[in-house]
């Protein structure tokens, strides 16, 4: 299993919708929890971090389930300019050590 | 302006060469990072670095090396043991390993 799992998409949404993502983890010891936004050919920008109370930064609202070790993150009145990769972050234990372990990924393409 | 500066953007290598992607940052962060990306997959760990004159290896060492003399740099050799260099590189760098990442903008490595 996947440290950290996605639905690769693409999803394809006419401008003005709504889309949600959602992402699954393994460590239920994991503390901290991101999302990322990756246009093409460039490198990952953090969007938002991830609370246990949820977090809501304008029309993005990201949402963390401990329980079920899930992570979701809803926009709402999509713009042309959402478009792009939405990485699902996530904290675990290697070697002693903690790590943000990455997400493959979910594309996102926004229709005019 | 505080950030990290990866170079070259582009570069290109015969095989059986040894190339080394520079790694440098201006932010004061402790904590060092690269990845590898390949086409529509997620970020892969190769070698992290939490303090000056140390540093560990990640899910895909081998044929990669990196050094860490200075805080603000932490370059890469991609070594001709690699198999399958061709990838784009992103370094990135934190205040503590629970924080986000801050990533350059990245090197995409050819080999021809």
């Amino acid at each position: 299993r996947k440290e950290v799992e996605q639905d690769p998409g693409p999803f394809n949404v006419p401008e003005g919708a709504t889309v949600a993502f959602n992402c699954t983890y393994s460590n239920s010891a994991s503390q901290s929890f991101f999302w990322y936004r990756q246009d093409c050919r460039k490198e990952p920008k953090l969007l938002m971090s991830v609370y246990s109370s949820g977090n809501e930064d304008g029309r993005f609202t990201a949402q963390l389930n401990r329980a079920s070790q899930y992570i979701s993150l809803l926009i709402r009145d999509s713009k042309l300019s959402d478009s792009a990769t939405y990485l699902c972050v996530v904290n675990t234990l290697k070697r002693g050590a903690q790590k943000l372990v990455f997400g493959q990924g979910t594309r996102l393409t926004i229709n005019p | 302006d505080g950030g990290i500066t990866q170079s070259p953007k582009y570069l290109f290598r015969k095989e059986g060469q040894n190339v080394t992607l520079s790694c440098e940052q201006n932010l004061n962060h402790d904590a060092m990072y690269w990845y590898r990306q390949d086409p529509g997959q997620g970020l892969r760990l190769i070698y992290y670095s939490q303090i000056v004159n140390d540093f560990q290896k990640g899910d895909i060492a081998e044929g990669y090396s990196v050094s860490r003399e200075k805080k603000e740099s932490f370059p890469l050799t991609v070594t001709s043991a690699q198999k399958n260099p061709t990838a784009f590189y992103l370094c990135a760098s934190s205040e503590r390993d629970l924080y986000g990442y801050t990533f350059g903008s990245g090197t995409r490595l050819t080999v021809v």
